[in-house]
């Protein structure tokens, strides 16, 4: 089965753009969650989406917005891009069930978005 | 607020021979998960094992296990027979059970398997 996929890979924008990243889950699983992972640090949590509703968001600016669709796939925002949203931004799927197994996020390749 | 320390930002070890890597946590909660990560070179995270905070049983995959240790809120990584494709970032993260599915990251641990 195919794995989580993000596009694009990379990325280069002009602060004050806008972006769009886009992630597809892994088949069958219902919650996507995105994260930010700026160099030399783990991962920090943006988004939880399950059902196309938000279940979570992290400590970001209201700059940043997500979505979910029918199919599961979902879809991260930026707007007016800082030099500091420089990263690399991370989709994980989950199965968003009650069992152990369903907690276990599954992670894309990410996308590197560059800032100047 | 949940916190997860990893305190090694460095690790080397020889292949074939054993490592463990070192996490605490802070966490008011009772229920909620554990899980190692790794993330080589070519930077997709991988995950490498996941522990239920209500099981007492240390998880095992293959060459990788966990010391879980709930009342000192400790959670290292065993890696057996350390091979040179083990050469990666290892995170680990604490997710709680209910609520948002929000992992929360350590630093992380670079790990190098010199031949």
């Amino acid at each position: 089965d195919a794995g989580v996929t993000q596009s694009p890979t990379h990325l280069i924008k002009t602060r004050g753009q806008h972006v769009t990243l886009r992630c597809s889950p892994i088949s069958g699983h219902k919650s996507v969650s995105w994260y930010q992972q700026v160099l030399g640090q783990g991962p920090q949590f943006i988004f939880q989406y399950y059902e196309k509703e938000e279940r979570g968001r992290g400590n970001f600016p209201d700059r940043f917005s997500a979505r979910q669709f029918p199919n599961y796939s979902s879809e991260l925002n930026v707007n007016a891009l800082l030099l500091g949203d420089s990263a690399l931004y991370l989709c994980a799927s989950s199965g968003g069930g009650g069992r152990p197994r369903d907690y276990e996020q599954y992670f894309g390749p990410g996308t590197r978005l560059t800032v100047t | 607020a949940q916190t997860v320390t990893q305190s090694q930002p460095e690790m080397s070890v020889q292949e074939a021979e054993t490592v463990t890597l070192s996490c605490t946590y802070d966490t008011s909660e009772n229920n909620y998960y554990l899980f190692w990560y790794k993330q080589p070179p070519s930077r997709q995270m991988i995950l490498v094992i996941r522990q239920e905070a209500y099981k007492q049983q240390n998880a095992t995959e293959n060459r990788f296990s966990v010391n879980f240790q709930k009342a000192a809120k400790s959670f290292s990584l065993k890696i057996s027979d350390s091979q040179l494709g083990d050469t990666a970032m290892y995170f680990c993260a604490f997710l709680t059970q209910g609520g948002s599915e929000k992992l929360v990251f350590g630093k992380g641990t670079k790990l190098t398997v010199n031949p």
